[in-house]
């Protein structure tokens, strides 16, 4: 059973700090990641790719991968309240790399 | 609208029926897959078509579930003999390419009674 596993929260922090979210994964082969960002009652929008180790940065938002330690995280600096929503982590399969999975999400809450 | 269009955006029906569901993706994205998203899960994979074709048929959960995309645009998702498990919000998501970066509609949510 391949697994995305991400802390369900929620997770609270102060408008302007830096929100930080964590997701491991089991797939081994794994080649893609990506983070979603999905507002409640809404559908997900992708926010972040990310395919070599290391950092991404797009604006405030950055994503890292290190795939010895079967990791990714994404950072949101200067956190705004319209931050606030579910972010899901998403990890292409070894075996068929257009097939996602993706964790439960991690809920945030950016408290004004 | 340029989005990828998903109708009834709600569909409620009773146990034993027979439901489609329906999809528009965006213009001139190839590839088109459906999703299914519980309440405080993540989306689960059904199937994935790239053209007409169903390329990765591996999620759907039984054979009660089939999926068409007759002209390589359009697609429908065809649920027999409902069940109350089949309850969920039922996403299609398209891309231009067939990467992992999907542009997902607003999604059917189906209530099985």
């Amino acid at each position: 059973q391949k697994e995305v596993e991400q802390n369900s929260g929620p997770l609270s922090v102060p408008e302007g700090a830096i929100a930080s979210l964590n997701c491991t994964y089991s797939d081994r082969g794994s080649q893609s990641f990506f983070w979603y960002r999905q507002y409640s009652g809404k559908s997900p929008e992708l926010i972040m790719s990310i395919y070599s180790n290391g950092d991404k940065e797009d604006g405030r938002f950055t994503a890292q991968l290190n795939k010895a330690s079967q990791y990714v995280s994404l950072l949101i600096r200067d956190s705004q309240p319209s931050d606030s929503a579910t972010y899901l982590c998403a990890v292409s399969s070894s075996g068929s790399a257009r097939q996602l999975t993706f964790g439960s999400g991690t809920q945030l809450t950016v408290l004004p | 609208g340029a989005g990828v269009s998903q109708t009834p955006s709600n569909k409620v029906t009773e146990k034993g029926k027979y439901v489609e569901l329906r999809c528009d993706p965006i213009s001139g994205h190839t590839a088109l897959y459906w999703y299914r998203q519980s309440l405080g899960q993540g989306p689960e994979f059904l199937i994935y078509f790239q053209g007409t074709g169903a390329a990765d048929d591996s999620g759907l959960p039984n054979d009660r579930f089939f999926a068409v995309r007759p002209e390589g645009s359009v697609s429908t998702l065809k649920i027999q003999r409902t069940e109350r498990g089949d309850s969920a919000v039922y996403l299609c998501a398209s891309s231009p390419g067939g990467t992992g970066e999907l542009f997902f509609g607003e999604g059917s949510r189906l209530t099985v009674l």
